[in-house]
């Protein structure tokens, strides 16, 4: 079974800038997540998507990030324009399902590494 | 105050050894507790996870959860070079832990 597969693994990019990460999900997994990965931090959720529909963007900053998933299975995440704070590893995981009071296993990709000068 | 709260480490342990890992937490409504695994370069992966209290063995894995206290405890029985890793805690899915970095010495 592929996994959950991210590009690019690695983008430098001056503040300012704009930037998009793309990810492509486990096939069949309905539920896709993007979270901020901030050098010695746990991962924070940004957005999580229930097929192309939101379920969750309260911690995503919408004046400058944003994210879809057309047809529910590719997803994209820009981040326009770029903060030096926004240095971070974006990482995405999908998962079968998401209903609340479960728990479905999250499948992370490898992960994108921003790094903004 | 943090919801999850992780000793960040770096622990370094020789080979053989038996480790813990903990997280404290703040929210007494957490139901799920999750342990990951996150190797170098790489995004994390599900350990174990424990719904409520009680422990959990998987293997060299023991998973304990004391909600009295708000205290969850990771163990690795014979630890070797390959559980070098920072583990993640995580409650309910989506709050995580800082990560402990563990070095495993030959």
């Amino acid at each position: 079974e592929a996994g959950v597969a991210q590009s690019p693994r690695y983008k430098i990019i001056e503040k300012r800038q704009s930037v998009a990460f793309w990810c492509n999900p486990i096939s069949g997994h309905a539920t896709l997540y993007w979270y901020q990965q901030i050098l010695g931090q746990g991962p924070k959720l940004l957005i999580q998507f229930q097929n192309n529909g939101v379920v969750d963007d309260s911690q995503l900053p919408k004046d400058r990030f944003s994210a879809e998933r057309l047809k529910g299975v590719d997803s994209t995440l820009k981040i326009q324009p770029a903060k030096l704070e926004d240095s971070a590893v974006y990482l995405c995981a999908s998962s079968l399902g998401s209903l609340a009071g479960a728990v479905y296993e999250q499948y992370f990709g490898p992960g994108t590494r921003l790094t903004v000068t | 105050q943090k919801e999850v709260e992780q000793d960040p480490g770096p622990l370094s342990v020789p080979e053989g050894a038996i480790v813990s890992l903990n997280c404290t937490y703040s929210n007494s409504a957490f139901q799920y507790f999750m342990w990951y695994r996150q190797y170098s370069r790489k995004g994390p992966e599900l350990l174990m996870y424990t719904y409520s209290s009680g422990n959990k063995e998987d293997g060299r894995f023991t998973a304990q959860v004391d909600k009295s206290s708000k205290y969850i405890s990771l163990f690795i029985r014979d630890s070797q070079p390959s559980d070098s890793a920072t583990y993640l805690c995580a409650m309910d899915q989506f709050y995580f832990g800082t990560g402990t970095s563990l070095t495993v010495i030959p």
